[in-house]
């Protein structure tokens, strides 16, 4: 019962260094997403892939890029991080006919 | 663009005592509302999911309707534990994406 999984747990990155958050998902999943969450706000969608093969901009995109590799794998790239992008990266999977989000357990990023 | 707002933002209740609190959302082109419960330094995790109106979900103390004319859901918990202390979201179904409230956080006073 793996669900979704996020690596890595942790991240410290200098300004400037890229780095790519990846995330794979067993339970046959259409949709994937990325959020990010930082103190006193909620989720924040970066980027999502309804399907394999197709990603859309969420309500924060700027400074990311993001890769549906397969059905199962997501990754999310900062090419040039900026402290601005220290936040707890969350990815997610939902199936389709009004099924729930399941969460992985998040990536902490510091960039310094 | 939609809208989900929940209140209030946060909420402090004795243990022992039942709560409840909202969330609102545009009723026209409804799909889906979900409830998710989300600890501190942990993932979100899911607790409902909600499509017709009149609807009542519950698991253990926790229940949740929804009215989706009026464009609204509630969450109640009954005889709150300092276990139910976490932020509870709900999120509207749009289009492959889900549109986020801000949250209530519930703290139980023990």
């Amino acid at each position: 019962n793996a669900g979704v999984t996020q690596t890595p747990k942790f991240q410290v990155l200098k300004t400037g260094q890229s780095m790519t958050l990846q995330c794979a998902q067993d339970m046959n999943h259409n949709s994937m997403y990325w959020y990010r969450q930082d103190p006193g706000m909620g989720l924040r969608l970066i980027y999502y892939s309804a399907s394999e093969g197709t990603t859309d901009k969420g309500e924060v995109p700027n400074g990311y890029n993001v890769s549906r590799l397969n059905k199962r794998e997501f990754s999310l790239r900062l090419e040039s991080a900026a402290p601005s992008q220290t936040s707890v990266y969350f990815c997610a999977s939902m199936g389709p006919n009004g099924q729930p989000q399941h969460f992985g357990d998040g990536t902490r990023l510091s960039i310094l | 663009i939609l809208n989900v707002e929940q209140s209030p933002q946060s909420l402090h209740v004795q243990e022992g005592d039942s709560t409840n609190f909202t969330c609102s959302f545009p009723s026209s082109n409804f799909y889906a509302l979900h409830w998710y419960r989300w600890e501190t330094a942990k993932s979100p995790e899911a607790l409902f999911v909600m499509t017709l109106n009149g609807d009542e979900k519950k698991k253990g103390r926790i229940s949740a309707t929804l009215n989706t004319k009026e464009g609204y859901s509630y969450l109640y918990i009954k005889g709150s534990q300092p276990e139910d202390s976490a932020t509870y979201l709900c999120a509207q179904d749009s289009n492959y994406q889900l549109i986020w409230g801000a949250g209530t956080k519930l703290i139980i006073k023990p």
